[in-house]
């Protein structure tokens, strides 16, 4: 059963053409992550949600923004992509209480540039 | 601060033999540890973690991983390696009771499986 959902798998967008990912899931976690990984490299953490208070990462470009519009759902909204914003997009979730730091993570969105 | 470093980007073991791929954490809490896998264009999978207690842990697909504080290691091994174990292998650490559970992760080892 998947419990954390994105879509779309893949994404094909033209420079400077917005673009949003989207994420849903089923765990009623409380706590919902953006990351940014591109080929060969470790996870980036772009930001994340604490129920509805956004965190946003020091060094995550203003080209990024999300939104969490309830528990279930969340977005990741790329105003104007570039061609270094070509990446796989990763969800994850975490739950709050007794956490251990585990995360779930979606099977990601893989984004192209043109 | 914590950080991760997992030596070596790319493993390479035959069909059989045993497969380490190595993880030190730096940390001034008591960690909490992870192994994930991913398989290409698909997201993260956890393999293991450690929280407390045991040192030995077992994850899924025959993994296991040994906690060992004094050389501040996480080493994931397995005794015969698969085919299907092709694929990247991240370390990652989160600080004791961290309530975001915010993991920072290693660079990633590669494992390549050869018949």
């Amino acid at each position: 059963d998947a419990m954390v959902i994105q879509n779309p798998r893949y994404q094909v967008t033209q420079f400077g053409k917005p673009v949003t990912l989207s994420c849903s899931q089923t765990l009623n976690h409380n706590v919902m992550y953006w990351y940014q990984q591109k080929s060969s490299q470790a996870p980036k953490l772009l930001f994340h949600y604490y129920d509805k208070d956004f965190n946003n990462e020091a060094d995550t470009p203003d080209n990024f923004q999300s939104r969490r519009p309830n528990t279930s759902f969340c977005f990741l909204d790329i105003r104007s992509p570039g061609l270094g914003d070509a990446a796989m997009y990763l969800c994850a979730t975490s739950r709050v209480r007794g956490n251990t730091g585990e995360l779930f993570f979606g099977e990601g969105s893989r984004l192209t540039v043109l | 601060a914590q950080s991760v470093t997992q030596l070596g980007s790319h493993v390479s073991v035959s069909e059989g033999a045993l497969v380490l791929l190595r993880c030190n954490y730096s940390s001034s809490v008591p960690p909490y540890l992870f192994w994930y896998v991913q398989y290409p264009n698909q997201g993260l999978q956890l393999l293991l973690k450690y929280t407390t207690g045991a040192t030995l842990v077992k994850g899924i697909n025959g993994f296991e991983a040994e906690f060992k504080k004094s050389e501040t290691s996480f080493h994931l091994t397995k005794p015969s390696a698969h085919m299907s174990d092709a694929a990247e292998y991240f370390c990652a650490v989160s600080s004791y009771g961290g309530s975001q559970g915010n993991l920072i992760f290693g660079k990633g080892t590669k494992l390549s499986v050869k018949p």
